[in-house]
Formats: C-alpha cells, structure tokens, sequence
C-alpha cells in the first residue's frame, strides 16, 4: 500500500471563497484521482489527475470549479472554488498501485456557511 | 453510461450471522471488482477484491463470489462481529491500460449493523 497524507482534514469556508486541498503519497503513482462523498452518500469520481497535462473530468465536474494540478508523480491539488452550501461534502484523493488496486487519502471535510 | 447497483442500502444482523451484500454491474468490460469498508469518519479501506478470471476469494470471514456472465457480484461475511458495523462499497473497474483510467465506479453503499 501507499503513505497518502491529505490536508487540510477539515475546514469551515465561506461562501464565494475558495479552498485548495492537497494529497501528498509517499511513493511515486501513475494515477491519482479526486472524489467527492456528499454526506451519507457514495463515492463519487471528480477527475482524474494527469501528471504533466490537464485533468480528465467526469460528467458534472468542470475545471473552472474544480482545477486540479498535478505537478509530479507523488502530489496533486484540487481546489474547490466559489464555494456554495452546496459543496459541503468529504472530498478524498485516491491513488492507484499496480493496475487495480486503489487506496484513499484520509479526506479533507468541507462545511460551506 | 456506467454504473453500479448495490444492495440492501442497511442490513441488521445478529452478532454471529453471515450477512451478503450484492452488487451489479453494467460495464461488460469491467474486470477488477473491490470492496471497501467504510467506518464512521474514516477513510474507505479496501477489505477485498476479485478479478474477473476467478469466480470466488476468501480471506478468512470475508469472501467475495462473481458471476460474470450474470454481471453480478456478491460480498459475504461469516460469523459477524460488533466491529464489523461499517458502510460497505463495492466497485467495478476497467483495467488500467489501452485509454482506460482506472477509475473506479462504486455502488451506493451498504450500512450493516451487527448487534451484540
């Protein structure tokens, strides 16, 4: 498995601002991923972070509300921006060893007043 | 698109009895099927995964069956303990490689209950 660390695990924000969340791995990984937990709900794929270019985004998630860098092997940034109410939720990195296996940050809870 | 069916949403069980969650796919070209466990303010941890070329693994109480041809895969955990109560999510996965990502697509989640 992989050493990931994500930070901030918490935070309160208000409403317009923006919060940048990092994931830091303690071992170099091809694929990173970004996923959002809205509470009591399931996992759902934000983006992929590509190392080297832009990140790939699923259906729902656009870069100019959620841009993500991805400058080296081992980090990735996801910013939450012009936050709402409605961005409170548990946002969680994912790295992926091997070609299956995926394992999760500790998660970063965001309240938005 | 892709998706992934799971369920019962909760399952209450007495301490001791098996309890079996299942899952159903609907990307045929899926072919890594893991699960995780969730606990209360924790990280999802990956507890067991299967791929596609076997039709059953355990790990001692746990053990996880996939039927291919059906699209469906089922986790099943024996003599259930107190500190089994968590939220479990089962997933499908493309296999990394020739354009795919390897993202995960997950179920809806399942939150067992094991009463002592």
């Amino acid at each position: 498995s992989a050493v990931i660390s994500q930070k901030p695990s918490r935070d309160i924000c208000q409403r317009g601002t923006s919060l940048t969340i990092q994931c830091q791995v303690d071992s170099q990984v091809t694929m990173m991923f970004w996923y959002r937990q809205q509470p009591g709900q399931s996992l759902t794929l934000i983006a992929t972070a590509n190392q080297g270019s832009e990140a790939t985004y699923e259906s729902g998630f656009v870069i100019d509300k959620f841009p993500i860098s991805r400058p080296n092997l081992t980090f990735s940034t996801l910013t939450v921006s012009n936050m709402s109410p409605e961005d409170s939720s548990i946002y969680l990195c994912s790295v992926a060893l091997g070609r299956t296996e995926a394992f999760f940050g500790q998660g970063t809870r965001l309240t938005v007043v | 698109g892709e998706n992934v069916e799971q369920h019962p949403s909760t399952l209450s069980v007495q301490e001791g009895d098996s309890a079996v969650i299942k899952c159903t796919y609907s990307d045929s070209a899926s072919n890594y099927f893991p699960w995780y466990k969730q606990e209360l303010g924790k990280r999802p941890q990956l507890i067991i995964d299967i791929r596609s070329n076997v039709g059953e693994k355990k790990d001692q109480r746990i053990a996880v069956t996939l039927n291919k041809t059906a699209k469906h895969f089922s986790l099943h955990i024996t003599e259930t303990q107190p500190e089994d109560s968590a939220v479990y999510f089962c997933a499908a996965q493309r296999q990394r490689g020739s354009g795919n990502t390897g993202k995960l697509i997950f179920g809806q989640g399942t939150t067992l209950q094991v009463k002592p």
